[in-house]
């Protein structure tokens, strides 16, 4: 989702519950996107990447799930724990291929009601 | 700790001064980015080196700002004549750019160090 200023998209999920974070992409030429998390005070920590040429990716606890023909990305996070408590950006090559610096989007703050 | 690492963490300076910050990447990597970073934003790119060599500036990084990385290892990012604007998070990220391979384009960043100007 997009935000305005301060007001970052929340999303609030009970522990133990699913959590689904979307992402809005802009270059369909993009062939690579990557998720990272970023906790209060901290850097942003890579959590999973996907390439173009696949739909779906899992990690430990995650999944990127990706739709190039509405160009969305998503991130779902299985049973969530308070230490998943953090801003979540989606980001993409500025120059559509993977070895070009990174652009971030707004991001997304997930809390974790315990 | 292996990790990048910046400093200072914080610096608080009045509007017209200068600062510096360092950054020292993973030691074996070639690429060192700089990013900007806003209450309620996302990290935005100002610029990146692989090895010694500056590839790209962003339209973002003004005159007042400039950046190195002499010996291709640890980098500055120099704001001269600060402004009240420029009080954001300064993060430093390395990764390593292997030729005729995809690299996964995973950035490494350090904690940052934030910025405050009066």
């Amino acid at each position: 989702g997009e935000s305005v200023g301060l007001h970052l998209p929340t999303l609030s999920v009970q522990e133990g519950d699913n959590s689904i974070i979307n992402c809005a992409y802009s270059n369909s030429a993009s062939d690579y996107f990557i998720w990272y998390k970023q906790e209060s005070g901290k850097g942003p920590q890579f959590i999973i990447d996907i390439r173009s040429n696949m739909d779906k990716r899992q990690g430990q606890r995650v999944t990127v799930l990706l739709n190039k023909t509405v160009k969305h990305l998503s991130l779902q996070i299985a049973a969530t724990q308070p230490g998943d408590s953090a801003v979540y950006f989606c980001a993409e090559p500025k120059g559509g291929s993977g070895n070009t610096p990174l652009v971030f989007g707004k991001g997304t703050r997930l809390s974790v009601i315990a | 700790d292996t990790g990048v690492s910046q400093d200072p963490r914080h610096k608080i300076t009045k509007r017209g001064q200068n600062v510096t910050f360092r950054c020292d990447p993973i030691s074996e990597h070639n690429r060192l980015y700089w990013y900007r970073q806003t209450l309620g934003q996302g990290p935005e790119f100002l610029t990146y080196f692989q090895n010694e060599a500056q590839l790209e500036k962003s339209r973002l990084l003004s005159d007042r700002f400039s950046a190195e990385r002499p010996k291709g290892s640890f980098s500055t990012l120099e704001i001269q004549r600060t402004e009240q604007g420029d009080s954001a998070m300064y993060l430093c990220a390395s990764s390593l750019a292997v030729l005729k391979l995809l690299n996964t384009g995973e950035l490494f960043f350090g904690e940052g160090s934030r910025l405050t100007v009066l």
